[in-house]
């Protein structure tokens, strides 16, 4: 119950492409749920984040959906361009618990 | 950069042995968490530290411990290693005291047990 399950695994799109990467839960306590971006060699970074409170929320070309009743979200690129090809971490969290992440996605942009 | 350093970068030993990884905090933040990625098990929680105490754990096993100094760089000591404790080992900090909403991440200890 505290699993956050990602997919795909690995996604390939061409430049200007919109990659959506999805992920589901099923803990309905989870009131946060941030991605993270992660480059080789580097650690994961913050990229945006939602609440259940809201059903979607942009960031400049990133933009999160959220359907709770179906208690999934993900994640969409706009516009992708070869330097956000990185792996991507969904992950979800309640209160002061631990963040759980799911097994994240290698998304690749082709020029 | 994260503002979080964690050393060293690479570490190869041999199974049965002891390492410590070693981790800073970004200046201001009380909260450090220590997470193990590998391929097949992606990013896992190991154990967060507030201000020195524990405060959460998550799946380390008890061939490893961790601690937090009174000047918040804390350590995470893997002893009786084996060839599965190979992979990546992250430290975070938290700028939220005592949250984990937003985690900054060091760029992480490669640990190699040949």
């Amino acid at each position: 119950q505290q699993q956050v399950k990602q997919s795909p695994q690995s996604l390939i799109v061409q430049k200007g492409g919109i990659p959506i990467i999805n992920c589901a839960y099923e803990n309905t306590a989870f009131d946060y749920f941030p991605w993270y971006q992660q480059f080789p060699g580097k650690g994961p970074a913050l990229l945006i984040a939602i609440r259940p409170d809201v059903s979607e929320k942009k960031e400049g070309r990133f933009t999160i959906s959220f359907n709770k009743s179906a208690k999934q979200f993900s994640l969409h690129i706009m516009d992708s361009q070869p330097g956000d090809s990185a792996t991507y971490f969904c992950a979800a969290s309640y209160g002061f618990q631990k963040l759980v992440f799911g097994t994240g996605t290698r998304l690749l942009v082709s020029p | 950069d994260s503002g979080v350093t964690q050393t060293p970068k690479h570490l190869i030993t041999a199974t049965g042995q002891r390492v410590t990884l070693r981790c800073s905090p970004r200046s201001g933040d009380l909260s450090v968490y220590w997470y193990q990625q590998s391929l097949d098990q992606g990013l896992q929680f190991l154990i967060q530290y507030y201000n020195g105490e524990e405060r959460a754990k998550g799946n380390i096993l008890e061939r490893f411990s961790a601690q937090q100094f009174p000047d918040l760089h804390s350590e995470l000591n893997l002893s009786s290693l084996e060839l599965g404790d190979s992979a990546l080992y992250f430290c975070a900090s938290s700028d939220v005291q005592g949250s984990n909403e937003k985690l900054f991440f060091g760029s992480g200890t490669q640990l190699s047990v040949l």
